[in-house]
């Protein structure tokens, strides 16, 4: 079936520094692929997405590029702020379906 | 933002005690799930529906039961609370898309329910 792994957390991050959030995905045909981000004390809410091999999502300085040949769906930031910490999620959606499967979530701590 | 409410926000209850949790939205989606959010496990689904009376059980649906009577409304419920069964409930929904895989889901504020 469908999966979705992203690397452990907690991530702790001083403020200007880089992020790379590690998320591979094992799935049939060509999925939907997603981060959703939740800060605290609420719901999940979409980041970005990309729906073919080879697209890039980008939304506030986030940027994921679906990479089928390596399963994957980095997410990256160049420059973390402080308003960034919080909880990141992979997730995908099989082709032709409505279900998603998200990952086990990644914490994000910035430091000002 | 999408409208989606849950309640109650926050319950604290007892071992044994029926417990029921609302999601009521207004975008007129098709598709609403009901996931619990655990550390370590990230969401897991625990029931959907694709319809009025049409629902589905997913990965964690043991101990759980869900009704849809309407569009808006999706009601789950806890027969005999566990305390396993604490954990942060959310609601989500999400809608076709012209056939395409694409589906974006639109998640409630939770629910955080306490089993003693």
């Amino acid at each position: 079936g469908n999966s979705v792994t992203q690397m452990e957390g907690p991530v702790t991050l001083s403020e200007e520094a880089f992020l790379t959030i590690n998320c591979t995905y094992t799935a049939t045909g060509y999925p939907s692929l997603f981060w959703y981000v939740q800060y605290p004390g609420e719901g999940l809410q979409l980041l970005l997405k990309a729906t073919k091999a080879d697209d890039k999502g980008s939304n506030k300085g986030f940027e994921a590029t679906y990479r089928k040949e390596t399963t994957s769906f980095h997410l990256e930031k160049g420059s973390v702020q402080v308003s960034d910490s919080a909880v990141y999620f992979c997730a995908l959606t099989g082709t032709g379906g409505f279900k998603t499967i998200f990952g086990a979530g990644t914490r994000l701590f910035v430091k000002a | 933002d999408a409208g989606i409410t849950q309640s109650p926000r926050h319950k604290v209850t007892e071992t044994g005690t029926p417990v029921t949790l609302r999601c009521h939205q207004t975008e007129n989606h098709r598709y609403m799930y009901w996931y619990r959010q655990d550390p370590g496990h990230g969401l897991r689904l625990i029931h959907y529906s694709y319809g009025v009376k049409d629902t589905d059980k997913g990965e964690v649906s043991d101990g759980y039961s869900v009704s849809r009577s309407k569009t808006e409304d999706f009601l789950l419920t806890l027969e005999s609370a566990t305390s396993s069964q604490t954990s942060v409930y959310f609601c989500a929904i999400s809608e076709e898309r012209g056939g395409s895989s694409f589906q974006e889901q639109f998640f409630g504020p939770g629910t955080r329910l306490t089993v003693l």
